[in-house]
C-alpha cells in the first residue's frame, strides 16, 4: 500500500542554523503535501503545505520544496531557533481517496 | 485553538474496562480521523468517517470501534483495554476534501492501571 518515508528519525543542529527534513512518498497520484509540527504533550499544528502544482513554498523561516519527478518532499527551516524544537510529520494524500498518508516523525532540536 | 473539541482530556481507567472518547468536528467539516499516539511514536490512523460513513480504516484493533452522528460528532469505543492501549488520543477533522489540512484536537490522555 501506500507509504511515506520520513527522514532524519532525529536531527540536532545549532542555533542559527538550517535544518531540512525530506519526505518520500510512493502515490504518484498524491498531490497534496502538509507538514504539521507537534510540540510535546500537544495536538500536531499545521505550518506550512504545498500541493503538486508548485514546486516551492515559502512562509518567513519555513519553506517546502517538491519534487514530483522523484516522489520527494522536504522541510527547510532556517535561521532555527530553541522554540523550532519539536517532532514534525509530513503526510501525503491524493484527491478522491480519503487516504491521508503520515511520515513517522522527525524529532528537531535546537542547541542553544 | 483549531475548533475540534475532545473530551474527556485525561481519562484514566483499568484492564478490561471500557471507555468512549468524543469528538467534536469545526464547523463545516464533515471528516473525522481518528489517531492512536504512544509515548515517543507517531501518529497511527484508526478510522475515517465522512458524513455519517466509515470510509478508511487503518490499523484499529477489533476491540475498537467508532461511529460518527447526524450531528457529525464522534465517538471512538475502546473496550477490554490493555496496559498497552494508553496512549494519547487525536480526533482530526477536515472539510471531507482530503486536498485540505487536517486540524487537531488537543487529544485524550488515556492512561490503563
Amino acid at each position: 500500500g501506500e507509504n511515506v518515508e520520513q527522514h532524519p528519525s532525529t536531527l540536532s543542529v545549532q542555533e542559527g542554523d538550517s535544518a531540512v527534513i525530506k519526505c518520500t512518498y510512493s502515490d504518484s497520484a498524491s498531490n497534496y503535501f502538509p507538514w504539521y509540527k507537534q510540540e510535546l504533550g500537544k495536538r500536531p499544528q499545521l505550518i506550512i503545505d504545498i500541493r503538486s502544482n508548485v514546486g516551492e513554498k515559502k512562509d518567513q523561516r519555513i519553506a517546502v520544496t517538491l519534487n514530483k519527478t522523484a516522489k520527494h518532499f522536504s522541510l527547510h527551516i532556517t535561521e532555527t531557533q530553541p522554540e523550532d524544537s519539536a517532532v514534525y510529520f509530513c503526510a501525503a494524500t491524493t484527491s478522491g481517496t480519503y487516504k491521508y498518508i503520515f511520515g513517522t516523525g522527525t524529532r528537531l532540536k535546537v542547541l542553544a | 485553538d483549531s475548533g475540534v473539541t475532545q473530551t474527556p482530556k485525561h481519562l484514566i481507567t483499568a484492564t478490561g474496562q471500557r471507555v468512549t472518547l468524543r469528538c467534536s468536528p469545526r464547523s463545516g467539516d464533515l471528516s473525522v480521523y481518528w489517531y492512536q499516539q504512544s509515548l515517543d511514536q507517531g501518529l497511527q490512523f484508526l478510522i475515517h468517517y465522512y458524513n455519517g460513513e466509515e470510509r478508511a480504516k487503518g490499523n484499529i484493533l477489533e476491540r475498537f470501534s467508532a461511529q460518527q452522528f447526524p450531528d457529525l460528532h464522534s465517538e471512538l469505543n475502546l473496550s477490554s483495554l490493555e496496559l498497552g492501549d494508553s496512549a494519547l488520543y487525536f480526533c482530526a477533522s477536515s472539510d471531507g476534501n482530503s486536498n485540505q489540512p487536517q486540524h487537531f484536537g488537543d487529544g485524550t490522555r488515556l492512561s490503563i492501571l
